[in-house]
């Protein structure tokens, strides 16, 4: 079966620890995007790439690091300067012609 | 920018009530509109779309319709069930520069739909 997968479903950060969530996709898209969500938030967006080895940055880029060595995979790295971490965050991918962002179930990140 | 106006929740219906989520949207060009359906815990799945005026999108029994006019895709559905209890985004298309397409949300309204 096509989809994403994000792992893992739930992570625990230390103070000044970084972490890395996992985004893969076999839906064979060019385009991928990192977002994060709050209480009672919409999506704000992180990160988004829409090829291989390129990635800019999207509306909150303070304090997460991305790559996109692969074309199936976008990991997220949550540095220690995001002070405030604690979010659901959403991994998403897109085929550009149909314009459609598929969703994976998500990781809740929380701090210890 | 762009930006994307929902009602705020949460709603609470009891089973088989008519539904209407409003949503209306700035936007300086013809932005696809989107509406993504959340379930407790899980990430976000399309109910449906429409890409230019006029059109229809529909899912499951959800409905909504682009309308130019007055900058509005309202959901609706006629007749609920406990299983669209969920939380429900509007969302639109739109560009940065050089072409990249982003998504723009609306802050999501939270429905329970009661037995």
């Amino acid at each position: 079966d096509g989809g994403i997968t994000q792992s893992p479903k739930y992570l625990f950060r230390k103070e000044g620890q970084n972490v890395t969530l996992s985004c893969e996709q076999n839906l064979n898209h060019d385009a991928m995007y990192w977002y994060r969500q709050d209480p009672g938030q919409g999506l704000r967006l992180i990160y988004y790439s829409q090829i291989v080895n390129d990635f800019q940055k999207g509306d909150i880029a303070e304090g997460y690091s991305v790559s996109r060595e692969k074309k199936e995979s976008f990991p997220l790295t949550v540095t220690s300067a995001q002070k405030n971490p604690t979010a659901f965050y959403l991994c998403a991918s897109s085929d550009r012609v149909q314009e459609t962002q598929y969703f994976g179930p998500g990781t809740r990140l929380l701090v210890l | 920018g762009d930006s994307v106006t929902q009602m705020e929740g949460p709603v609470t219906l009891s089973e088989e009530a008519f539904l209407t989520i409003n949503c209306t949207y700035t936007a300086t060009g013809y932005p696809s509109l989107f509406w993504y359906v959340q379930y407790p815990g899980e990430g976000l799945q399309l109910l449906l779309k429409a890409t230019k005026a006029d059109d229809k999108g529909s899912n499951k029994g959800f409905e909504a319709t682009y309308r130019k006019e007055t900058t509005s895709f309202h959901l609706e559905k006629g007749s609920v069930q406990v299983s669209d209890s969920a939380v429900y985004f509007c969302a639109l298309s739109d560009f940065y520069e050089g072409g990249s397409e982003k998504l723009v949300f609306g802050k999501g309204t939270k429905l329970t739909v009661n037995p």
